[in-house]
């Protein structure tokens, strides 16, 4: 059973399209992120959601928008895709405690191409 | 900002040795992780070192913290093949979310 599933595991799409990403977890935990890794490697924080509840929104154009049905769901919807949007997009969830002190679980990843 | 900085960026391997990698940050932290990422998969937890912890051991995988020096190590004793990864440490600022270094990518070759 996989933990933390996103779907779809490749998107290539055009530049200016809106695309979505679906991220569900099946570990009960009420903490859920996502993150944007760039081809150097670097990941990134970009928003994290509590028992629905967004508690983290970096610095990220507001094209991106998350959505959190419930604890178990965060999806990502991105309007007017640009070139730099490309990278690899990961879902993790935690259990909730103080940020940064409880291990985090990770889907396989999103990867986006923008053509 | 970015606060991990992992050194070396890469490593290269013999199996049976063993490989440190090195991680460097700016602020005061609560926690640090360490992580593995293989190809085209997602990052894997490794160990979780709290402040007041100066060094962890899981299986094959030693982690010391220095808080001193704002810096951690990873070790793996007898390095396979399977241990080709890329491998990330991951700091808490307190209150907000963990922030991940560039990584080390290891390569161990049989």
């Amino acid at each position: 059973d996989t933990a933390v599933s996103q779907t779809p595991k490749y998107l290539v799409t055009q530049m200016g399209n809106d695309k979505s990403i679906k991220c569900e977890q099946n570990l009960g935990h009420d903490t859920m992120y996502w993150y944007k890794q760039d081809s150097k490697k670097f990941l990134k924080i970009m928003f994290s959601y509590n028992n629905k509840e967004l508690i983290i929104n970096e610095t990220v154009p507001n094209r991106f928008s998350p959505k959190s049905p419930d604890k178990a769901h965060l999806n990502l919807h991105i309007n007017s895709l640009e070139l730099g949007d490309s990278a690899v997009y990961f879902c993790a969830s935690s259990d909730r405690g103080a940020l940064g002190n409880q291990p985090q679980h990770f889907g396989d990843g999103t990867r986006l191409s923008i053509l | 900002s970015q606060q991990g900085e992992e050194d070396p960026q890469a490593l290269s391997i013999q199996e049976g040795e063993n490989a440190t990698m090195n991680c460097s940050y700016k602020t005061s932290i609560n926690n640090l992780q360490w992580y593995r990422q293989n190809s085209g998969r997602g990052l894997v937890h490794l160990i979780l070192i709290r402040s007041n912890e100066r060094e962890k051991h899981s299986g094959r995988l030693r982690v010391t913290l220095d808080t001193s020096k704002k810096s951690s190590s990873l070790l793996i004793t007898a390095s396979r093949a399977a241990d080709t990864a890329s491998y990330f440490c991951a700091t808490d600022q307190a209150g907000t979310a963990l922030i991940f270094g560039k990584g080390t990518t290891l390569s161990v070759s049989s």
